[in-house]
C-alpha cells in the first residue's frame, strides 16, 4: 500500500512565523502535490513537483514556497504565516494519474 | 463557470437505496475522471477512475461518463450508513494536475 505521511496532524503558529510542513512518501513516486482545503472552496492546488528539484505553481501559490531535495520528501513553506493561511493542508503522491493523499495537517495561524 | 461543478448537497438517501452523485466539467478535452471519498476529518481516498464513455462497475459503485454532455456520475447501490461521506469529483488537467469539484455531502439514513 502507498503510504504518504505528513509531519504534524495539528499545528498552531503565530502571524509572521516561518512554517514548514513536511510530506514523505514511500512508493518512489515522481509526482507530489500540496493542496489546501477550505469549507466551500474545496481542494485547491498550491504547488506540485514532477521530480527532484522541480516545482510548478498551482492555482494559489502566493505566500507559499516548496522544496524537493529528495524524491520521497516534499516540503511546503509559509515564509511569513498569516491568518488567512489557516486551513487544512493535504499532501499527495502520484502514480500517474491516481493521487494518494496523506492524513493532512490542520494549521491554525493566530 | 467553474472547471468542475458538483451539487454540494447535502444529499440524503435511505439505507439500501441507490445514491446518485453528479459532476459536470467545462474542459471538453478532459480525458480522465476520478471519484474520491472523504470521511469527516480524514483525507480523500480514491474510489474509482474512468477514462472511456459508458459505465465502469466496481462492486457497489458504478461510474458513468458522458463526454458529449460533459458529465460524470457515481452510483452507489445498496447504500450503507458507512457510505456517508463527502464525494469529490476530479478531472485531469494537463499531464498530472487534478482539478477538484467542491464535493457532495452524502448522508445514508438507516
Amino acid at each position: 500500500d502507498v503510504k504518504v505521511t505528513q509531519s504534524s496532524r495539528y499545528l498552531v503558529k503565530r502571524t509572521g512565523e516561518k512554517v514548514f510542513l513536511e510530506c514523505v512518501q514511500d512508493m518512489d513516486h515522481e509526482n507530489m502535490f500540496w493542496y489546501r482545503q477550505d469549507p466551500g472552496l474545496g481542494l485547491r492546488l498550491i504547488y506540485f513537483s514532477y521530480d527532484v528539484k522541480m516545482k510548478e505553481k498551482g492555482d494559489i501559490p502566493e505566500g507559499y514556497s516548496v522544496s524537493r531535495e529528495k524524491k520521497e520528501r516534499f516540503s511546503l513553506i509559509l515564509e511569513s504565516a498569516s491568518t488567512n493561511q489557516t486551513s487544512m493542508y493535504l499532501c499527495a503522491s502520484s502514480l500517474a494519474p491516481e493521487q494518494f493523499f496523506g492524513p493532512g495537517t490542520r494549521l491554525t495561524v493566530l | 463557470q467553474k472547471e468542475v461543478e458538483q451539487n454540494s448537497g447535502p444529499l440524503s438517501v435511505p439505507e439500501g437505496a441507490i445514491a446518485s452523485l453528479n459532476c459536470t466539467y467545462s474542459d471538453r478535452g478532459s480525458q480522465s475522471f476520478f471519484w474520491y471519498r472523504q470521511y469527516s476529518g480524514k483525507s480523500p481516498e480514491l474510489i474509482m477512475f474512468i477514462y472511456s464513455n459508458g459505465d465502469k462497475e466496481d462492486g457497489r459503485f458504478t461510474a458513468q461518463l458522458n463526454k458529449a454532455s460533459q458529465y460524470v456520475s457515481l452510483l452507489i447501490r445498496d447504500s450503507q450508513p458507512s457510505d456517508s461521506a463527502t464525494y469529490l469529483c476530479a478531472v485531469i488537467q494537463g499531464a498530472q494536475k487534478l482539478v477538484f469539484g467542491q464535493g457532495t455531502r452524502l448522508t445514508i439514513n438507516p
